[in-house]
């Protein structure tokens, strides 16, 4: 089983609709949660950070961590065309092994339709 | 601004040559990080550093060195270019202390004929 999965899409929705993106992981370990949105052919940049579990608003995104389950989603309200990117989702733990690097998911590509 | 700054945004390299990508970040942060990035394959780490001149392997370091003489400065290096080494390549740096956040160089993709 693959530390972090994610469903690689591509999900095409219309413009104004909410989007839910999805993540799920094994590694208990992971205490820090990322959304990055890569757009074509330029590097990832950094959307959403939060720690353990709970939700986080920004806008029109809102992250959610599920500790219990090992799920955490990013949700985006009256999507745009503009928001038309990959998005990776990314985790660390607190210390100990591993705890200096990111482990990612695979990205899902959306396409939002005007 | 946080800045991740490569050197190139597009190489193309003949198989064998030796090739340098240079990975500059102005933020003082300790980690920085190689990645390369191929479709259905996500980002994998090539190796990273957590100080100057210490290095560790990632996950696939073959084919690949790296520097980093400076904090600031990371250098991957292809020793012999390979075709299989056309990839996107990304650098990233982030502060050493728990729970900090990653923040990538725009990529330079590599095409090796």
């Amino acid at each position: 089983q693959k530390e972090v999965e994610q469903d690689p899409g591509p999900l095409s929705v219309p413009e104004g609709a909410i989007v839910s993106l999805n993540c799920t992981y094994s590694n208990s370990a992971f205490q820090y949660f990322m959304w990055y949105r890569q757009y074509s052919r330029k590097g990832p940049e950094l959307l959403m950070y939060t720690y353990s579990s709970g939700n986080k608003e920004d806008g029109r995104f809102t992250a959610q961590v599920d500790k219990s389950s090992k799920y955490i989603s990013l949700f985006i309200r009256d999507s745009q065309p503009s928001d038309s990117a990959t998005y990776l989702c990314a985790m660390r733990p607190y210390s100990g092994a591993g705890s200096y690097q990111l482990t990612f998911g695979k990205g899902t590509k959306l396409s939002v339709i005007p | 601004d946080v800045k991740v700054t490569q050197s190139s945004r597009y190489l193309v390299k003949r198989t064998g040559e030796k090739v340098f990508l240079e990975c500059v970040q102005d933020m003082d942060h300790e980690n920085m990080f190689w990645y390369r990035q191929d479709p259905g394959l996500g980002l994998r780490l090539i190796y990273f550093s957590y100080d100057v001149k210490m290095k560790e392997k990632g996950d696939i370091p073959e084919g690949y060195s790296v520097s980093r003489e400076k904090k600031e400065r990371f250098s991957l290096i292809l020793e012999s270019a390979s075709t299989n080494q056309t990839s996107m390549y990304l650098c990233a740096s982030s502060f050493r202390g728990p729970g900090t956040e990653a923040f990538f160089g725009q990529g330079t993709r590599l095409t090796v004929v």
